[in-house]
């Protein structure tokens, strides 16, 4: 059954860093999605991708953040300047549509710690 | 907006006993609505959604829920719990209608299977 992979599962960086996170969602997928869970947290939105540009980004999606797919099968999301609290799991998912009634199938996440 | 509460942050039950997760939503539109699970150090897997039609869903390993307009539920049961289940059930209620599809999730529950 095909499923979205992401790597690293985990990611040490020091405060101030560029990280990118990496995602393949499913292959024949159109919308993509970053989410993230601090710890203890519920998960939240982060970003949506469609047609290679942003549909709509949360708050937390400031001008830090950017996400790029730079061919056909990865999806990233890239992190200029870490700070303290973007320690979190990043989980990446995909859908077919963009529906409401879509269903997103995630990724096993990456687990970003920030020192 | 849509938001989704969920109650009890923490259940136990016994090894063959029913499991009752609730979840209570606030949808401006009618709602689809979503259960993930998430297993430790695993991503969110569907276990079953609500968009429309019958109002009793039944998911993977043995889980269902039912969607209940009146009091805005959508409770997770499962009528006799097994060890395996012991894991995070996150409830999501898909928010619509603007640029994207995107999923706000609940607080999650966490249910500790006891032997």
């Amino acid at each position: 059954e095909p499923e979205v992979t992401q790597t690293p599962s985990h990611q040490v960086t020091q405060m101030g860093q560029e990280v990118i996170l990496r995602c393949v969602p499913i292959s024949n997928h159109l919308y993509f999605y970053w989410y993230r869970q601090i710890l203890g947290q519920k998960v939240e939105f982060l970003v949506s991708f469609y047609n290679n540009e942003i549909s709509e980004k949360s708050e937390i999606f400031d001008d830090q953040f950017s996400v790029e797919r730079p061919d056909g099968s990865n999806f990233t999301l890239k992190i200029r300047s870490t700070k303290l609290e973007d320690s979190a799991m990043y989980f990446c998912a995909s859908s077919l549509s963009g529906g409401g009634s879509d269903t997103q199938y995630f990724g096993p996440g990456t687990r970003l710690t920030v020192l | 907006a849509q938001s989704v509460t969920q109650l009890g942050s923490h259940v136990s039950v016994s090894e063959g006993a029913l499991v009752l997760l609730r979840c209570n939503y606030s949808s401006s539109v009618p709602p689809y609505l979503f259960w993930y699970v998430q297993y430790p150090n695993q991503g969110l897997q569907l276990l079953l959604k609500y968009t429309t039609g019958a109002t009793l869903v039944k998911g993977i390993n043995g889980f269902e829920a039912e969607f209940k307009k009146s009091e805005t539920s959508f409770h997770l049961t499962k009528p006799s719990a097994h060890m395996s289940d012991a894991a995070e059930y996150f409830c999501a209620v898909s928010s619509y209608g603007g640029a994207t599809n995107k999923l706000i999730f609940g607080t999650g529950t966490l249910l500790a299977v006891q032997p």
